[in-house]
């Protein structure tokens, strides 16, 4: 069983580009998180995503940030129009339920995204 | 809101050597705590994790206990192993609606060399 998958692994883009950012689950897993380490800090929560839905963004900024779940397909996260302060490490994670506590959530590798 | 504080790294200890990582956290209610293990070029994986007070955790040789009166959750290991070099994140999740949110510490850097 593969395990989460992430591509690309490194990204760099200038500012004002977009970055598309992948996240392919576990097989059977339909729950994924998505979570940003910028340099010097510990992983923090942006989006929680079911399959055609978005659960919780609590944790996304408001402008630019955006992410989808399709049917079919990986996790995108999408930043539009990136600055500097983009630059972090991007980490997905699936679960095949919800809630941390009972069931454990599968991280991918991460994509470091470096906004010049 | 809730904080992982956990001990600054990097970490570099001898092949054999005791091992202990700490951490401390900030949470209301009562939260349930874990380990994560980051190795080179890998995912996190769970190490181990404790959901109540007193609980000990262990996996591969670490260990790890919740002590509520303390607020921590230290990573303990008896003799590590070069293969235990890795980044090492302390996390929790508060129980309610939202149990699906884990907040990390920064992350501890060990190297361990032969």
């Amino acid at each position: 069983n593969a395990g989460v998958m992430q591509n690309p692994r490194h990204l760099v883009r200038r500012r004002g580009q977009e970055a598309r950012l992948r996240c392919s689950p576990m097989k059977g897993h339909s729950h994924v998180y998505w979570y940003r380490q910028l340099p010097e800090e510990g992983l923090k929560f942006m989006v929680y995503l079911q399959k055609e839905n978005i659960i919780d963004e609590s944790g996304m900024p408001k402008e630019r940030f955006s992410a989808e779940f399709p049917k079919e397909g990986p996790s995108i996260l999408r930043i539009q129009q990136v600055v500097r302060g983009d630059s972090a490490a991007y980490f997905c994670a699936s679960s095949p339920l919800a809630g941390v506590v009972t069931d454990t959530q599968y991280f991918g590798p991460g994509t470091r995204l470096t906004v010049l | 809101g809730d904080s992982v504080t956990q001990m600054e790294g990097p970490v570099t200890l001898s092949e054999e050597a005791f091992l202990t990582i700490n951490c401390t956290y900030t949470a209301t209610g009562y939260p349930s705590l874990f380990w994560y293990v980051q190795y080179p070029g890998e995912g996190l994986q769970l190490l181990l994790k404790a959901t109540k007070a007193d609980d000990k955790g262990s996996n591969k040789g670490f260990e790890a206990t919740y002590r509520k009166e303390t607020t921590s959750f230290h990573l303990e290991k008896g003799s590590v192993q070069v293969s235990d070099s890795a980044v090492y994140f302390c996390a929790l999740v508060n129980s309610g609606g939202s149990n699906y949110k884990l907040t990390f510490g920064k992350g501890t850097l060990l190297t361990v060399n032969p």
